[in-house]
């Protein structure tokens, strides 16, 4: 089945410093990826539309120069979160729309971002 | 606007008792639900979806457009089900998938 690979699954970062995350799609060609931020005990905030080869859709109150997100490749997404702070610590999910599973989307495991 | 709730956060049964977790929507279009799990530790992963009408693991789903629900139920709940059920309503023409809340399910011995 479709596997999506999201990396790093942890990461610790001081405040102030920048942070990327990376999200692949293994065994599929994703032209649409997917981020979503989870806080703890919370569902699943979308929070932008990664399209390959052109900007990123944002979702209202996403501020896109905090996110900056990049869509080079079919197979590749990243998140950087710029100028981490504290609020910034949450739980973050990357997707990828498989068209090979009839409109299925596949999941990323994460990654746990914690800004000290 | 579009909505998606699930009214239980946790839903507590014991073993071999029949489950129902529910979702409504609200969705001004034609809608596409799906049923999500999370394991313990573990990504999301498709359980149903309501286009295909499938059972998997014994868990189905009936998209009722009257109601706006789509409920997931299963006869006789099993302790491998516990985990975290999330119901999702795809949306836009880049298919953005707008999640309840989700409902913790617990299944007791």
């Amino acid at each position: 089945g479709a596997v999506v690979s999201q990396h790093p699954s942890w990461v610790i970062c001081k405040s102030g410093t920048s942070v990327k995350i990376e999200c692949r799609s293994l065994d599929f060609q994703a032209t649409t990826m997917f981020w979503y931020r989870q806080f703890p005990k919370q569902s699943l905030m979308l929070m932008a539309t990664s399209n390959e080869g052109s900007k990123a859709t944002y979702e209202q109150g996403v501020e896109k120069d905090k996110f900056l997100i990049n869509h080079a490749s079919l197979t590749l997404s990243t998140l950087t979160v710029t100028s981490a702070h504290p609020e910034d610590s949450s739980f973050y999910i990357c997707s990828a729309y498989d068209p090979r599973q009839g409109g299925g989307y596949t999941f990323g495991s994460g990654t746990r971002l914690t800004v000290v | 606007a579009q909505r998606v709730t699930q009214p239980e956060k946790l839903l507590s049964v014991f073993k071999g008792a029949p489950v129902e977790l529910k979702c409504n929507y609200s969705y001004s279009g034609s809608p596409e639900l799906f049923w999500y799990v999370q394991y313990s530790r573990q990504r999301l992963q498709l359980l149903l979806r309501h286009i295909s009408r499938e059972s998997i693991k014994g868990f189905t789903a009936d998209l009722n457009k009257g109601e706006t629900s789509f409920h997931l139920k299963k006869p006789f709940a099993q302790e491998e089900d516990s985990a975290m059920y999330y119901c999702a309503l795809k949306i836009g023409s880049q298919g953005n998938l707008i999640f309840g809340k989700g409902t913790k399910l617990s299944v007791k011995p």
